[in-house]
């Protein structure tokens, strides 16, 4: 069973341009959640999203959007890049909702550096 | 309210020692507790969970303790491994907001 694919690894963008990360859950999953990882602040919570729905958002500023599809794939878009976006974006798939106990597993992530 | 405070930030312990990371929560529709476990360059896995209504969990050596009128919970690690070196996070959620919160970590390095 393949695990959950983030694309790309590794990213470099300039200040002020856009980037959009791709998340492929696990085949059946139907949640998927996307966490920013820095090594001060830790895992902070971003957006979840549920049969194409966004079920919870983060404090994050509106410049961080997502979506997801229909066969369950979610992207994350960040605009005008700030130099402290630069981090590693993980996302988690579950089968349903993580927060109601059920497992969810992470893919590598991405790691964006904004230059 | 929705904070999840872990503690030490970094843990040394020899080969064969306990390692114990501590974590406090304040939202006490808090219901699963999870731990994750981090290598450098993968995602976190999920290691072991509780929920409140049972104040200890045991997985091989690993041991999650619950406290619930103190809303704090810990990982033990029996016979810690140099392989157990890792950033280990505790986390929480509840069905009221069912968003996983996580701590910030705990870099845990095990000397051979």
């Amino acid at each position: 069973k393949a695990g959950v694919t983030q694309t790309p690894r590794y990213l470099i963008k300039t200040r002020g341009q856009q980037v959009t990360l791709s998340c492929s859950p696990i085949s059946g999953h139907r949640s998927v959640s996307w966490y920013q990882q820095t090594p001060g602040q830790g895992l902070q919570f971003l957006f979840e999203y549920f049969s194409e729905t966004q079920r919870n958002k983060g404090n994050f500023p509106g410049r961080f959007s997502g979506r997801q599809f229909s066969n369950s794939r979610s992207e994350m878009n960040v605009s005008t890049l700030e130099l402290g976006d630069s981090a590693l974006y993980l996302c988690a798939s579950s089968l349903v909702i993580w927060g109601e106990g059920t497992e969810a597993f992470f893919g590598q992530g991405t790691r964006l550096t904004v230059v | 309210q929705q904070q999840v405070k872990q503690s030490p930030q970094s843990l040394i312990v020899q080969k064969g020692g306990i390692s114990i990371i501590n974590c406090a929560y304040e939202n006490t529709a808090f219901d699963y507790f999870p731990w994750y476990q981090q290598f450098p360059g993968k995602g976190p896995a999920l290691l072991i969970a509780i929920r409140p209504d049972v104040s200890e969990k045991k997985e091989g050596r690993f041991t999650i303790s619950f406290n619930k009128s103190a809303k704090q919970f810990s990982l033990h690690i029996m016979d810690s491994q140099p392989g157990d070196s890792a950033t280990y996070f505790c986390a929480a959620s509840g069905l009221e907001d069912d968003k996983i919160i996580f701590g910030k970590g705990t870099r845990l390095h095990i000397l051979p």
